[in-house]
């Protein structure tokens, strides 16, 4: 199947700096990505949806100032936490889907990001 | 807007026994995929199985094979001659096949397998 690679898979960082995460489809473009978070023992939770060319569109709760989204090409999207705190430590994972399957496509997941803020 | 439920926070099986994990979901969509995926430890999200609502018949892949209800909007999953590497989290998804939705999966709060030897 299709690879979808996260870096880095664990991150540490002191309150209040801004921290990259990438999302990258390494056989295949992918015109749609999603970012997903997880606290621990619970389920994925719809952060935003990543279009190439286009702003990202959040879901409702999700600060987009916050959480800066950057899909500048067909393998690579970007999330990037700003100004992290504590509260912001959690588990982030993205998918990615196949454009040529179109919407029928199966979603393909990256091995997803551990972020702590200190 | 769609939602799934996983009512057993936690699940455990003898290994070689078989386990059914349960989901339900709400939705006013007549057409749509759902899902189930597995988290193991290394919390990589694998796709177990996948059925489309348009088809009577339930999906299989080897000893995974789910049980879907549309009317009862039920989808569970069995998994047969359970193993040790089947222990995980378990999530039901789902997925319209509506084009605003752009592929979007919604998620159930996960079921927690374990197998014991």
């Amino acid at each position: 199947g299709a690879v979808v690679s996260q870096h880095p898979s664990w991150v540490i960082c002191k309150s209040g700096t801004s921290v990259k995460i990438e999302c990258r489809s390494l056989d295949f473009q992918a015109t749609t990505m999603f970012w997903y978070r997880q606290f621990p023992k619970q389920s994925l939770m719809l952060m935003a949806t990543s279009n190439e060319g286009s702003k990202a569109t959040y879901e409702q709760g999700v600060e987009k100032d916050k959480f800066l989204i950057n899909h500048a090409s067909l393998t690579l999207s970007t999330l990037t936490v700003t100004s992290a705190h504590p509260e912001d430590s959690s588990f982030y994972i993205c998918s990615a889907r196949d454009y040529r399957t179109g919407r029928a496509g199966e979603l393909f997941f990256g091995e997803g990001s551990r972020l702590t803020v200190l | 807007a769609q939602t799934v439920t996983q009512s057993q926070p936690e699940m455990s099986v003898q290994e070689a026994e078989t386990v059914t994990l349960s989901c339900t979901y709400d939705t006013s969509e007549s057409d749509y995929y759902l899902f189930w995926y597995k988290q193991p430890p290394s919390r990589q999200m694998i796709l177990v199985i996948r059925q489309e609502a348009y088809k009577q018949q339930n999906a299989t892949e080897n000893r995974f094979s789910v049980n879907f209800q549309k009317a009862a909007k039920s989808f569970s999953l069995k998994i047969s001659d359970s193993q040790l590497g089947d222990a995980a989290m378990y999530f039901c998804a789902y997925r319209s096949r509506e084009e605003t939705s752009g592929s979007r999966l919604t998620f159930g709060e996960g079921t927690q397998l374990t197998v014991n030897p």
